[in-house]
């Protein structure tokens, strides 16, 4: 049973679309985390939710706590943006713990 | 700032040889964290540490060591290599536990044969 649920797996896109990201998780949690991960790369931590929504340059992260539920949406999708994308939740009163999704891969072609 | 450091980014063992992963972070962090990635999976806790001289064992600890001398530094040790433990490592670091955002060093990968 994974307490992370993330949807799609794989995603392709071409330039300029909106593309959206969905994370689903079962347990009460104090925050949850986007994070990307580039081929080969390290991991980068993008937002930190505990509430409502968030917004960097074209990345929008939502979530809503009583749904259990969280989306990345990504506007005017660029094939820099092409990664994987990682859904990570600190369980409530676990606080040294993440469950993490396994990650949507992003790939946008020109 | 440097942030979170993890050295070697590769590295190809033999079985039963024995390594140490290096992670240094520059934020005066209390808690730091091991994770590995397998493909397709989710990252999963090896062990974590609270502050210096205090760690604990995460999810799946067996074959590994870690220590946690200064606030600095959390190494993490490899006795005697197995297969199974070829994976993608990541260190983390994190302020405190709850709420504040996690930054993740560049991850070593590992490879026994």
């Amino acid at each position: 049973k994974n307490e992370v649920e993330q949807s799609p797996q794989n995603l392709t896109a071409q330039e300029g679309e909106f593309i959206t990201i969905n994370c689903s998780y079962s347990v009460g949690i104090s925050a949850l985390h986007w994070l990307q991960q580039h081929p080969g790369g390290g991991i980068v931590s993008l937002f930190m939710l505990s509430s409502g929504k968030k917004k960097h340059g074209r990345l929008i992260a939502t979530i809503n706590i009583q749904e259990k539920h969280s989306s990345l949406h990504i506007t005017a999708s660029h094939p820099r943006d092409s990664a994987v994308y990682i859904c990570a939740v600190r369980p409530l009163g676990t606080g040294n713990q993440f469950y993490f999704g396994t990650g949507t891969s992003l790939t946008v072609i020109p | 700032n440097a942030g979170v450091t993890q050295t070697p980014k590769f590295r190809i063992l033999k079985i039963g040889q024995s390594m140490t992963l290096q992670c240094t972070q520059d934020m005066n962090h209390n808690y730091m964290y091991w994770y590995r990635q397998d493909p397709g999976m989710g990252l999963k806790l090896i062990y974590y540490s609270v502050g210096a001289g205090i760690t604990d064992k995460g999810e799946v600890p067996n074959g590994y060591n870690v220590s946690r001398s200064t606030t600095e530094d959390f190494p993490l040790r490899l006795e005697l290599a197995a297969p199974s433990q070829t994976s993608v490592y990541f260190c983390a670091s994190s302020y405190s536990a709850e709420n504040t955002e996690a930054f993740f060093g560049q991850g070593t990968r590992l490879t026994v044969v």
